[in-house]
């Protein structure tokens, strides 16, 4: 099946810092998300993006689909942006999300 | 719209026992889809649905049935709870598979002692 990995798996940076993190896929995909999970265990979806740019606030994600991999970029970081961010695509044959094993991310005051 | 919800938020069982996962969607999605989330892994992909009446297998269905009757709803069924299968549940719905977002519930803590 599709592979997708993701790096830092860890990430700690002062309040007010930028952070990109990286996704990368095995194969082809007609499917990528990005999702935010909270402290306290809750999945928000921040990004649909299989192919392209999108930006919401001090967030942004590009997918270049033809190099197979995807950028989240976080800007002005806060303590709320802490948590565990997941890439997720479908791609490969596979009927579902298929998710990396995410990037745990801590912004200290 | 309350979106994806699922019941209980936690429960604790005994090996052996049986229980069913509730999940609910007041959205319309037509595909819905059970995932697990272990310590320190992303989510892996237990079952799932393309419409009321259908339902496949994904990554990891062993120990676990589903159906589907109606298009709101999406139980997850442990027939004899064991240790392994202690675990964050989370359902999921979207418009398609593939083309759309997918949303998911709050999960279920489940720990089977």
């Amino acid at each position: 099946g599709i592979q997708v990995e993701q790096s830092p798996p860890d990430l700690i940076l002062q309040e007010g810092a930028n952070s990109t993190l990286r996704c990368n896929f095995s194969d082809s995909v007609n499917n990528l998300q990005w999702f935010h999970q909270n402290p306290w265990g809750q999945l928000i979806n921040l990004f649909y993006i299989p192919s392209g740019t999108k930006q919401n606030g001090r967030l942004s994600a590009t997918t270049v689909a033809t190099e197979r991999y995807s950028l989240l970029y976080i800007s002005s970081s806060q303590t709320t942006d802490s948590g565990v961010y997941f890439c997720a695509v479908v791609g490969g044959g596979a009927d579902g999300l298929t998710f990396g094993k995410g990037t745990h991310l801590i912004i200290q005051p | 719209n309350a979106g994806v919800t699922q019941t209980p938020k936690f429960q604790v069982l005994k090996t052996g026992q049986s229980m069913t996962l509730q999940c609910a969607q007041d959205m319309n999605h037509e595909y819905m889809s059970w995932y697990r989330q272990d310590p320190g892994m992303g989510l892996r992909l237990i079952h799932y649905s393309v419409g009321a009446g259908i339902t496949d297998q994904g990554e990891v269905p062993n120990g676990y049935n589903v159906s589907r009757s109606t298009t709101e709803d999406f139980p997850l069924r442990l027939l004899s709870a064991a240790p392994s299968q202690t675990s964050v549940y989370f359902c999921a719905s979207s418009y398609s598979k593939h083309l759309r977002p997918q949303h998911f519930g709050d999960g279920t803590r489940l720990s089977i002692l």
